[in-house]
């Protein structure tokens, strides 16, 4: 089954910018979405197709994916993005079976 | 824009089984797919399966197959997720999350990504 790998963890201190990678083999032919999930919560989408944003998240989110590497990338980071951050997929290989990275904790310094 | 409203808290004894309920308000139940992800403490998220209400039709993650019965009631707008032959390592928060629905010649999906959820069921499995 299709594997999408996170790194556990990414620091940044306030105003600077984060960037959260997810890894899979050639990730770059399908579609990946985001999401944040903060304790306690429901994840939220926060970016969708690659690059593309719901209405009400601010534009300091953004993506890009390409060859083996999509990546989120949050700009002018402030303390309420601190959260978990999760990559998504659907395996079209597989009956579009739902596939997630492992998720990482952004910790704002 | 839908929500989606799912039912209480769940402490369940290890080899039984757990029905969780998610009902959809606002939208058209029918125009979208229903994922049923679970979160285990301090663990990240797993998809476990979707179905598309307008056709009945569910598809499960393999982990999952045999375990798990993903359903839709249309006429209350309503999804169900049942698991059965629960053990201690199934404690977990479960989610529905809904997400658009697309069809090919061969099959219908979602083609995007899940764009509202559930508040979230905890289900305790303990003896």
């Amino acid at each position: 089954s299709y594997v999408l790998t996170q790194p556990p963890s990414v620091s940044v201190a306030p105003g600077q910018t984060a960037r959260i990678t997810c890894g899979g083999n050639n990730i770059g032919s399908k579609s990946v979405h985001w999401y944040q999930q903060k304790p306690g919560q429901a994840p939220v989408l926060v970016v969708y197709d690659d690059s593309d944003r719901p209405s009400g998240i601010p534009e300091r989110f953004s993506g890009s994916n390409s060859g083996n590497t999509a990546t989120l990338t949050i700009s002018r980071v402030e303390a309420g993005d601190e959260a978990d951050y999760y990559c998504q997929v659907w395996d079209s290989s597989s009956d579009h079976r739902g596939v997630f990275g492992g998720g990482t904790k952004l910790t704002v310094l | 824009q839908v929500q989606l409203v799912q039912s209480g808290a769940e402490v369940k004894k290890p080899g039984s089984s757990v029905k969780v309920s998610c009902k959809a308000s606002g939208g058209t139940f029918s125009s979208y797919t229903i994922s049923w992800v679970r979160q285990a403490p301090g663990q990240g998220l797993e998809w476990m399966g979707r179905i598309i209400p307008i056709l009945g039709i569910a598809n499960y993650a393999q982990k999952f197959q045999g375990r798990v019965t993903i359903t839709a009631d249309k006429s209350t707008s309503t999804a169900y997720m049942e698991l059965s032959s629960l053990r201690s390592e199934d404690t977990a928060v479960y989610y529905c999350a809904s997400g658009g629905l697309e069809c090919s010649s061969t099959s219908c999906y979602t083609p995007s990504g899940m764009d509202v959820w559930g508040q979230g069921t905890t289900v305790t499995v303990s003896s």
